[in-house]
């Protein structure tokens, strides 16, 4: 399995309160992602990064911030969490990308629920 | 914005049958990948396919790209209680964009 490690795997906290998420992979590979998974909308990409401090906006990043200050590590931020980012996310490591049809592999999931 | 639809969205059957589920668009896909992911884990990959037309088996699974590369199937031959699970598929692009677009899912039921 690749080394992909999501902290903390589950979190309950208030609405407002600032969040933030952690992808660890120690198989120093270029490219990691955060997706959101709803029921009925399969995985939505929210950021992701192609190397240290690069990174671009997927079709939900509103609401969401990203930061990767070293290879290994890919934070997922939200500043003042809301109801509707109840979810389940889920971080990813591709070697080169998508466009030499890389797989990504993925971490085991961090359930958030804002109350 | 490319959109993958997987069907169906459920699929219940009994251990032994065979299954076919779908994945469209209406977006041409350089790449087309397959993950299954069980319960309270990440999806796992399962085939990657790039050739319009292509055919690739995997055991009992037999995936094909379509041959103008903008939908796909994964058939299941006597279907095992292991096959259960969230299947999605995952389309790659090469227009300089590191994105996967992923499906909406089908999640199977194998009744023993």
């Amino acid at each position: 399995d690749a080394g992909i490690t999501q902290s903390p795997r589950h979190k309950v906290t208030e609405t407002g309160t600032p969040v933030t998420l952690r992808c660890h992979q120690t198989e120093n590979h270029r490219y990691m992602y955060w997706y959101r998974q709803d029921p009925g909308h399969g995985l939505r990409l929210i950021h992701y990064s192609y190397g240290v401090k690069d990174t671009d906006k997927g079709e939900v990043s509103d609401g969401y911030s990203v930061s990767r200050s070293k290879t290994e590590d890919f934070l997922l931020t939200l500043e003042s969490a809301t109801s509707s980012q109840t979810s389940v996310y889920f971080c990813a490591i591709s070697r080169t990308g998508t466009m030499s049809n890389q797989p990504q592999h993925f971490g085991d999931g961090t359930r958030l629920s804002i109350l | 914005t490319q959109l993958l639809e997987q069907s169906p969205q459920f699929l219940s059957i009994q251990e032994g049958e065979n299954l076919t589920v779908y994945c469209n668009s209406s977006s041409v896909f350089s790449s087309l990948q397959w993950y299954r992911q069980e319960p309270g884990e990440g999806p796992v990959l399962l085939v990657t396919v790039v050739t319009g037309g292509e055919v690739k088996k995997l055991k009992r699974l037999t995936f094909q790209f379509g041959d103008a590369r903008k939908d796909s199937s994964l058939h299941i031959t006597a279907a095992q209680t292991g096959d259960t699970g969230l299947y999605l598929c995952a389309g790659g692009t090469n227009f300089g964009n590191e994105k996967l677009t992923f499906g909406t899912g089908t999640r199977l039921t194998i009744i023993p």
